[in-house]
């Protein structure tokens, strides 16, 4: 069956970086993308972007165009998010997500989330 | 970008009872791509409906979706216990992707 298995919590101090880790298994990564949404505490989804593991072509949602950065490793598998300049509303719990290959679209299966926090 | 307005905020049902959630988009969605998750206190989003009516993998049939254009409706048949959660709509006829705000389906 399909896994998304994510790295672990993270704190940040703000102006940082964050890298989180999503490890797919149970079918052919290259034959889907993958979608990053995130969840604020107590509030809703916000679809951040989306990463073709084919090709590598990639969507961010336009208010965070030029801090995320969206990549995947074929030969392990493995998608990631980076995020920079971390502010204090960029805490959230991150989830990856299985989703198209060409063009994004549903997210059929997600990860259990990462819990990135940011604070001084 | 497509804004989506779920409603009600909260639904205040009993269980056996059918629960009818609405998901208003602000400009027609591109191929009725909308699709319904479900989540649970301290868990991921599951997928339930996809297309406006396809209902997902293992989803019960006391699910169903219904709707195009901009309406677009989410029916709960008999509501179970382990359906009072929070359901969210999302478009992905085109970019940005969006999500309603959601609707707490709690128990009566």
């Amino acid at each position: 069956q399909v896994h998304l298995v994510q790295s672990g919590g993270e704190v940040k101090k703000p102006g940082a970086s964050v890298k989180v880790s999503c490890k797919a298994s149970g079918y052919t990564f290259t034959n889907y993308g993958v979608n990053w949404v995130r969840q604020a505490p107590g509030q809703g989804l916000e679809w951040m972007g989306w990463i073709s593991a084919y090709n590598g072509n990639t969507k961010y949602a336009q208010r965070l165009q030029g801090r995320v950065t969206m990549t995947t490793d074929t030969s392990t598998s493995t998608a990631y998010m980076e995020l920079r300049s971390l502010r204090s509303d960029d805490t959230a719990v991150y989830y990856c997500t299985r989703g198209g290959l060409g063009t994004v679209t549903h997210s059929d299966y997600w990860g259990l989330g990462t819990l990135v926090t940011v604070s001084s | 970008e497509i804004v989506l307005t779920q409603s009600p905020g909260t639904l205040s049902l009993s269980p056996g009872e059918r629960a009818t959630l609405s998901c208003r988009a602000s400009q027609s969605v591109s191929s009725n791509f909308l699709a319904w998750y479900q989540q649970k206190p301290g868990q991921a989003p599951r997928l339930l409906i996809y297309g406006a009516s396809n209902r997902a993998t293992g989803i019960p049939d006391r699910f169903s979706g219904s709707g195009s254009a901009t309406d677009f409706t989410l029916t709960i048949s008999r509501l179970e216990p382990e359906d009072f959660v929070v359901y969210y709509c999302q478009q992905y006829g085109s970019s940005p992707l969006t999500f309603g705000g959601g609707t707490k389906v709690e128990i009566k």
